[in-house]
C-alpha cells in the first residue's frame, strides 16, 4: 500500500509570493491534517480535513488555507509569504476524523519551503 | 493550551546501551499518546497508548503509559546506530483545535 505522498519536495519562494503544496493520503484514508515543523518551535498543527470539510484549525493566520477534494486530496495554500514561513510542511492521512475516535496518523515526507 | 514536554532533548549514547526517553503532558481532554521516530523525513508512527492500552512492545522498544502521573516513557534496549533520530512524542486531545500536541523531540545519537 503506497504511503502518503507529498510535493514538492523542496520549494523556494520570495517573500511576497503564494505557494500551494500538495498531500495524497493512503488509500482509503479520507482525513488529512497538515502541520509546521520548525527548529523552534516544532511540530505545529495547521488544519484538520475530513470529507472536504476543514473539522479543526490551529493557531494560524489566515494566510494559511488548505481545502480538500473528494478523492481526499489536500492542498494547503501560503499567501503573502514570510521569511518565518520557511519550515517542512508535513501532512498526515488517517482513516477517520480525530473526534470518531482513537486513531493513529501516518505521515508524509514533507514539502521543505524555504522562504528568501 | 495543550502541553507535551519532552526529556532529554538530546541524548548520545553507546551502541548497546539501553536508554529511556520522557514525555509529560498537560491536556484538557486526553485520548491517546503516540510516539514517532523521524530521521530525515516523515515521523514513522511507533506506538499508540491510550486508557485502555498503557503498555506497548516491539522488539527492542517499549513504550509505557502512566495516567496518573500524566506522563510516558519509550525504552529502546541494545541500542544500534540506526536507532539515531529524533523521538517525538503527542498527545490527541480528541478534536480540539490543537490537532495532535507535539512534544520538542529528543534527539538520540547513538555511537559506534
Amino acid at each position: 500500500k503506497a504511503g502518503v505522498t507529498q510535493t514538492p519536495r523542496y520549494l523556494i519562494k520570495t517573500r511576497g509570493q503564494q505557494v500551494t503544496l500538495s498531500c495524497s493520503p493512503i488509500s482509503g484514508h479520507r482525513s488529512v491534517s497538515w502541520y509546521q515543523q520548525t527548529p523552534g518551535q516544532g511540530l505545529q498543527f495547521l488544519f484538520e480535513y475530513f470529507s472536504e470539510t476543514q473539522r479543526n484549525k490551529g493557531n494560524f493566520p489566515g494566510r494559511f488555507s488548505g481545502r480538500q477534494f473528494s478523492n481526499s486530496r489536500s492542498e494547503m495554500n501560503v499567501s503573502t509569504l514570510e521569511l518565518g514561513d520557511s519550515a517542512l510542511y508535513l501532512c498526515a492521512s488517517s482513516l477517520y476524523p480525530r473526534t470518531s475516535g482513537v486513531n493513529e496518523q501516518f505521515f508524509g515526507p514533507g514539502t521543505r519551503l524555504t522562504v528568501l | 493550551e495543550d502541553k507535551v514536554v519532552q526529556s532529554p532533548l538530546s541524548l548520545v549514547v553507546h551502541e548497546g546501551d539501553t536508554v529511556t526517553l520522557n514525555c509529560s503532558y498537560e491536556v484538557t481532554n486526553f485520548r491517546s499518546l503516540l510516539w514517532y521516530k523521524q530521521e530525515k523525513k516523515a515521523p514513522t508512527f511507533l506506538f499508540m497508548l491510550t486508557s485502555s492500552g498503557i503498555e506497548k512492545k516491539s522488539g527492542r522498544l517499549s513504550s509505557i503509559l502512566d495516567k496518573k502521573e500524566l506522563s510516558s516513557i519509550l525504552n529502546i534496549t541494545a541500542t544500534q546506530t540506526g536507532d539515531s533520530a529524533i523521538y517525538l512524542c503527542a498527545v490527541d486531545s480528541g478534536g480540539g483545535a490543537d490537532g495532535l500536541t507535539f512534544g520538542k523531540g529528543t534527539h538520540l545519537i547513538i555511537q559506534p
